[in-house]
């Protein structure tokens, strides 16, 4: 599959504004998607880009530079809530909608 | 209320059997998708099906058996031949001609007892 690469886990803290960074590999790509999982749940969507650029959506927003294989998530106005792992997809090539998932990265966000 | 079923939430299995984890959607949704997902990793694609009666291998097929018999319903079999196959089971289902992602159930979590 693709390699797609997101750090591990950040730290954050409440009020603040965090972006979570995805690398993917270029070759093929037909669109990204960004979810959010808390632990033990199913993953919830959040956004999906397919034209370079940002697109917002309340506190959260997802910009795109498909030249650069990269794209970011930004959250504003850290709320508890959001302590969660965000996991960055793209399609596989030629495989219809099957979605190719990084290995997530784990945002804990402070008092 | 239309949305996607996985049963059961728990499962235990003994070693050398087979077990077969359901998934029901009610979405009218084309395409259906099994990941598996371990501890502190992200989703891993096993088989997906975007029509009834066919389907096609993922990343980690070996080990695991589908069927798409209906639109509605998309089993996944793990087999004996599966040597490691704790873990958290997600299927998933999606409009063919829609970007706005999967619809997830809520999993399964296997463990092999």
């Amino acid at each position: 599959g693709q390699n797609i690469d997101q750090p591990t886990e950040m730290t954050a803290t409440e009020g603040a504004i965090v972006q979570i960074n995805c690398t993917y590999q270029t070759s093929g790509f037909n669109g990204l998607f960004w979810y959010q999982q808390h632990a033990g749940e199913a993953p919830t969507f959040l956004s999906y880009n397919v034209l370079d650029g940002l697109e917002e959506k309340g506190r959260f927003s997802s910009f795109l530079s498909r030249s650069k294989g990269y794209s970011y998530l930004l959250l504003k106005e850290l709320q508890m809530k959001d302590s969660a792992s965000y996991l960055c997809a793209v399609k596989y090539p030629n495989s219809g909608y099957a979605l190719n998932f990084g290995k997530g990265t784990s945002l804990l966000v402070t008092p | 209320d239309g949305g996607i079923t996985q049963s059961p939430k728990y499962l235990f299995r003994k070693e050398g059997q087979n077990v077969t984890l359901s998934c029901e959607q009610n979405l009218n949704h084309d395409a259906m998708y099994w990941y598996r997902q371990d501890p502190g990793q992200g989703l891993r694609l096993i088989y997906y099906s975007q029509i009834v009666n066919d389907f096609q291998k993922g990343d980690i097929a070996e080990g695991y058996s589908v069927s798409r018999e209906k639109k509605e319903s998309f089993p996944l079999t793990v087999t004996s031949a599966q040597k490691n196959p704790t873990a958290f089971y997600l299927c998933a289902s999606s409009m063919f001609d829609r970007d706005y992602g999967y619809t997830f159930g809520s999993g399964t979590r296997l463990t092999v007892v």
